[in-house]
């Protein structure tokens, strides 16, 4: 079965540390997005990608990375500059086009700080 | 500002049961509307899709319904099961140049079903 795989299905972050969000799908699909969801918020975009090697920031992409290497991964760094990273990271993937948005989700890494 | 306000924020029903959800929403220019389910500590499942020439959508005992003139939208379900307690979350996409839509998130209705 298609779909987007996440790993870890929970994270723990040391002060100080970079941790890293894993993200893959075999959909084919050739936009990917990192969104963050906090309790009793909208999801919040981080990052996407349109196409591989490139990508651009979302509302929120102060203190994370991304690498954009291959079509089907899409991972995300969490740095030492996010103060406040605890939170549900959620992957996403779509088609190109017109109609360019999220179609399917992964089922997300919990990230909590030590 | 591109907004979408969901209510109730919360809603307990008894099994069997029927309810709606409301979304309503400050986004343009608008492309379409979403319905996304969402199990616990899982990611969101599209249930349905609406353009702005769409009233109603259903999909099984969800029917969705969206009214462009007073920016409004509902999720409406059927003789409720266990199996339906999640978030409910509604997505209003905003179209811009180059074809690129920007989607704005409500933050969900919890729904729980009851035995």
């Amino acid at each position: 079965d298609g779909g987007i795989t996440q790993s870890p299905k929970y994270l723990f972050r040391k002060e100080g540390q970079n941790v890293t969000l894993s993200c893959e799908q075999n959909l084919n699909h050739d936009a990917m997005y990192w969104y963050r969801q906090d309790p009793g918020q909208g999801l919040r975009l981080i990052y996407y990608s349109q196409i591989v090697n490139d990508f651009q920031k979302g509302d929120i992409a102060e203190g994370y990375s991304v690498s954009r290497e291959k079509k089907e991964s899409f991972p995300l760094t969490v740095t030492s500059a996010q103060k406040n990273p605890t939170a549900f990271y959620l992957c996403a993937s779509s088609t190109a086009g017109p109609s360019n948005q999220p179609q399917h989700f992964g089922d997300g890494t919990r990230l909590s700080i030590l | 500002k591109n907004q979408v306000e969901q209510s109730p924020q919360s809603l307990i029903i008894l099994e069997g049961k029927n309810c709606t959800l409301q979304c309503n929403y400050t986004v343009s220019p608008f492309s379409n509307l979403r319905w996304y389910k969402q199990d616990t500590g899982r990611g969101p499942v599209s249930l349905t899709i609406m353009t702005f020439s769409e009233n109603t959508k259903s999909n099984g005992r969800y029917t969705a319904t969206l009214d462009a003139d007073t920016k409004q939208s509902s999720l409406h379900i059927t003789a409720s099961q266990l199996s339906d307690s999640a978030s409910y979350i509604c997505v209003v996409s905003a179209r811009f140049s180059g074809g690129y839509n920007k989607l704005i998130f409500g933050a969900g209705t919890r729904l729980a079903v009851h035995p």
